[in-house]
């Protein structure tokens, strides 16, 4: 079993939904990363927090350490949403372990 | 401008070659890591290095090799040892200043192995 799992790994939306991407992991961190991929393949890093919530425009994250949880969500999303939302932990140190991904696709 | 350049952006080889991937950066960052991605599946470490003239395997370092002779490089060889090297290869740094924590990562580069 992989110490960090994602779901859904693919999603749909219509443009405007409220769109929800979930990551549970099993072991203890020190932080917990969303990054997104664009379809180039470049990385870009959304998020990285270790307790309560965070927003950044359109984005939000939030995780519960008790739960060994964390959910990424995007409201009003836009075709330019459109990508891979990766999340990813620190277990201490400067390695990360990464999720396999979530693919979203937002439809005009 | 700052940042993390790889170089080609696209790569062919035929089996058997050895081929080298650039990674450079101007952060500043002392860490580096490589990391290789495959369809369906999370980024996995193949190496890293905290400091110049230091590294360590990640956890699919066989049949790669890197060296670090320079804080801003840090490139990695795919050798004919590797089995199956056909991948997207990404190139990440990280620095004091942010908390060892974050990654910044570079464009990538797509190998393809004829």
């Amino acid at each position: 079993k992989n110490e960090v799992e994602q779901s859904p790994q693919n999603l749909t939306a219509q443009e405007g939904e409220f769109i929800t991407i979930n990551c549970s992991y099993s072991v203890g961190i020190s932080a917990l990363h969303w990054l997104q991929q664009h379809p180039g393949g470049g990385i870009v890093s959304l998020f990285m927090l270790s307790s309560g919530k965070k927003k950044h425009g359109r984005l939000i994250a939030t995780i519960n350490i008790q739960e060994k949880h964390s959910s990424l969500h995007i409201t009003a999303s836009h075709p330019r949403d459109s990508a891979v939302y990766i999340c990813a932990v620190s277990k201490g140190g400067s390695r990360l372990t990464f999720g396999e991904g979530t693919q979203l696709t937002v439809n005009p | 401008d700052g940042g993390i350049t790889q170089s080609p952006k696209y790569l062919f080889r035929k089996e058997g070659q050895n081929v080298t991937l650039s990674c450079e950066q101007n952060l500043n960052h002392d860490a580096m890591y490589w990391y290789r991605q495959d369809p369906g599946q999370g980024l996995r470490l193949i190496y890293y290095s905290q400091i110049v003239n230091d590294f360590q395997k990640g956890d699919i370092a066989e049949g790669y090799s890197v060296s670090r002779e320079k804080k801003e490089s840090f490139p990695l060889t795919v050798t004919s040892a590797q089995k199956n090297p056909t991948a997207f290869y990404l190139c990440a740094t990280t620095g004091p200043l942010a908390g060892y924590n974050e990654q910044f990562f570079g464009p990538g580069t797509r190998l393809t192995v004829l």
